[in-house]
């Protein structure tokens, strides 16, 4: 199983919502990523788990919080979006993090509509 | 730190001639660099990769791509073209030490019948 799903494919949320997008793998992979893609641009990196605990956050506001329950979930919480965080968001997981030939695997995404 | 500038936003070929994207990077040391293809409304797949070996990469689906160090670029081929081709490339590049991939702008490939 080479694939990384995540939940749900499309969402559309109010300003006041409180939602949760979901991304699951099978591959025994240890780091897992949040990306954000607005349209016709390259995928901008949120957050990276190493073994469940957070390694990186690219200063993302705090509206966007991240969890790994386990090895092989990944959840982003959100609250009080602004129409601005509109965009594509995509799970992806590798082996682990910090070798030069990382071969990340990405999920299909979750398209997000913040009304 | 590390760059990569892919020189075309978009690329229009038809089907059956060769394709061609072009990109150029910058790392202060041997870097790894990787081709993504994304279809629309999909993620990211992994067409092939560069890492210090052999200079001509071979990917999946025909495509392949050299390293040239003189020229800092790292340009995809493919000899034909096929209608499934036409998708986003994303060329990225991972500097030795670097924290992250730094991808590049993005080339949207375009076949015609």
């Amino acid at each position: 199983d080479t694939e990384v799903t995540q939940t749900p494919k499309h969402l559309v949320m109010g300003m006041t919502n409180k939602k949760s997008l979901k991304c699951e793998q099978h591959m025994g992979h240890r780091a897992m990523y949040w990306y954000k893609q607005k349209a016709k641009k390259p995928p901008e990196l949120m957050f990276v788990y190493s073994y469940e605990k957070l390694s990186i956050n690219e200063s993302v506001p705090s509206r966007f919080s991240p969890e790994c329950p386990n090895s092989s979930l990944l959840n982003l919480h959100l609250h009080a979006l602004q129409p601005e965080d509109s965009a594509l968001y995509l799970c992806a997981s590798s082996q682990v993090i910090g070798m030069m030939d990382e071969k990340l695997f990405f999920g299909s995404g979750t398209q997000l509509s913040v009304l | 730190a590390q760059s990569v500038t892919q020189l075309d936003s978009h690329v229009s070929v038809s089907e059956g001639t060769p394709v061609l994207l072009r990109c150029n990077y910058s790392s202060s040391y041997s870097p790894s660099l990787f081709w993504y293809v994304q279809h629309p409304n999909k993620g990211l797949q992994l067409l092939l990769k560069y890492t210090s070996a052999a200079t001509l990469v071979k990917g999946i689906n025909g495509f392949e791509a050299e390293f040239k160090k003189s020229e800092t670029s790292f340009h995809l081929t493919k000899p034909s073209a096929h209608m499934s081709d036409a998708a986003e490339y994303f060329c990225v590049v991972r500097g030795r030490g670097a924290r992250q991939l730094t991808f590049g702008s993005g080339t949207q490939l375009t076949v015609l019948p």
